[in-house]
């Protein structure tokens, strides 16, 4: 069973405020990391998807780094809204890339006013 | 553009009963997958697909079956319900489970007693 971890669990934040967060995962036999956003009530939601070593994503405010050599990624979140308010997830692919997602139990922000 | 189509929202079933979640997409994805989210526990995968007529098992496939005869349906079988088996279930879809983020379902809320 591959571990990725994501820390913190849980992150208040102010309005206004930047912030970032990680996700942990095996150096090894890496293939590619997403990251996705998952609403209260809704669906997971893709927001990144990376797979090579040194990738930069931006989206808006939110943007993604990736170093697979020492296995992790950060998600930053410049200036934050309400409406950033969320689970964030990233998730693991190994091997050849012939396999569903492992997931991190995800870091929830909480944007406050 | 339907997208991923989940079928049903919620169900609730007894001990021993069996039933079969749907799950459909009309993107011509060749990747799909099964995962239950489960509280403290995330996103966990029970089977995936990389095409029509291949599955295998993901981190938690006891219990469950899973075909795969189109493109478009990836339906999930639970044999024999047991309360374990209490859980949100969401299927995902996509194009090539690398370059491009999973499309997920709005999920079926199972619940068994």
């Amino acid at each position: 069973i591959l571990n990725v971890e994501q820390s913190p669990q849980s992150l208040h934040v102010q309005e206004g405020d930047s912030t970032n967060f990680t996700c942990s995962f095996p150096s090894s036999n890496f293939y590619a990391l997403h990251w996705y956003r998952w609403e209260t009530a809704k669906s997971p939601e893709a927001l990144f998807v990376m797979t090579l070593n040194g990738d930069e994503k931006k989206k808006g405010r939110i943007s993604a780094t990736l170093n697979t050599k020492e296995g992790y990624s950060y998600l930053y979140i410049k200036g934050s809204q309400p409406e950033d308010s969320a689970t964030y997830l990233c998730a693991f692919i190994f091997g050849g890339g012939a396999d569903g997602l492992t997931f991190g139990k995800g870091t929830h922000l909480i944007i406050q006013p | 553009n339907a997208g991923v189509t989940q079928t049903p929202k919620f169900q609730v079933l007894k001990t021993g009963q069996s039933m079969t979640l749907q799950c459909a997409q009309d993107m011509n994805h060749e990747y799909m997958s099964w995962y239950r989210q489960d509280p403290g526990m995330g996103l966990r995968l029970i089977h995936y697909s990389v095409g029509a007529g291949i599955t295998d098992q993901g981190e938690v496939p006891n219990g469950y079956n899973v075909s795969r005869s189109t493109t478009e349906d990836f339906p999930l079988r639970l044999l024999s319900a047991a309360p374990s088996q209490t859980s949100v279930y969401f299927c995902a879809s996509s194009r090539d489970g690398q370059g491009y983020g999973y499309t997920f379902g709005s999920g079926t809320r199972l619940t068994v007693v």
